[in-house]
């Protein structure tokens, strides 16, 4: 099973910065990977798959970027609504498997 | 545009099981992967399975392969996710979520969630 890890796992920003966070595969997934964003009781919300395309609807203000094991998703410009938990999840082996999730919060 | 609707919260003895249905309305459902994914609370997500169901057979993640079963009744476009041998720590929503593909790649969308909880 391949394992996922995401960093940090609380990523404090305030409104209209820039937030960075980060995803691992314990092994290469090549692109198929996605992110999701959560808010509280709310089911997760498609943002980037292909490691890099963006859903429809999405922002152009997210941004996905990486391949092989190392990822990245970029929000520049931090919206109030952009305080949420995001996940990545790889669909190139089975079974499909998340990261624990990092939580971007008001600094 | 697809939407997928979940049956409502359910509470459980520990030994029972639990059904759970995903009706998928407003797009194509044979075609398309459907996956079921668990949170317990305040904890990540769990990938547990899916079905695509026109290929019929359902797809486990190990860890529940013994305990999960996934079925569909194509004439009501629903997918039901059943969960036998419930313990306290199966107490999580449980999501359904498509793919637009027949294998099970990117989730979207997602239906509401099912809340399960497990209790003597």
């Amino acid at each position: 099973e391949i394992v996922m890890t995401q960093s940090p796992a609380t990523l404090s920003v305030s409104p209209g910065e820039r937030a960075t966070l980060s995803c691992r595969a314990s092994q290469s997934i090549n692109n198929n990977l996605a992110w999701y964003q959560q808010k509280p009781g709310q089911a997760p919300r498609l943002l980037i798959y292909g490691a890099s395309t963006r859903a429809t609807g999405i922002p152009a203000r997210f941004s996905g970027g990486g391949s092989g094991t190392e990822f990245t998703l970029t929000i520049t410009s931090l919206q109030s609504e952009d305080f949420a938990v995001y996940f990545c999840q790889q669909y190139n082996n089975w079974p499909r498997t998340f990261g624990p999730g990092t939580k971007v919060d008001v600094k | 545009q697809v939407q997928l609707l979940q049956s409502g919260a359910e509470v459980k003895k520990p030994g029972s099981s639990v059904k759970v249905s995903c009706k998928a309305s407003g797009g194509s459902f044979r075609s398309f992967a459907i996956s079921w994914v668990r949170q317990a609370p305040g904890q990540g997500l769990e990938f547990m399975g899916g079905v695509i169901p026109i290929f019929g057979k359902p797809n486990y993640a190990p860890k529940f392969q013994d305990r999960v079963t996934i079925t569909t009744d194509e004439s009501t476009n629903t997918v039901y996710m059943e969960l036998s041998s419930l313990r306290s720590d199966d107490t999580a929503v449980y999501y359904c979520a498509r793919s637009d593909s027949r294998d099970y790649l990117w989730l979207d969308p997602w239906g509401q969630g099912t809340l399960v909880t497990v209790s003597s």
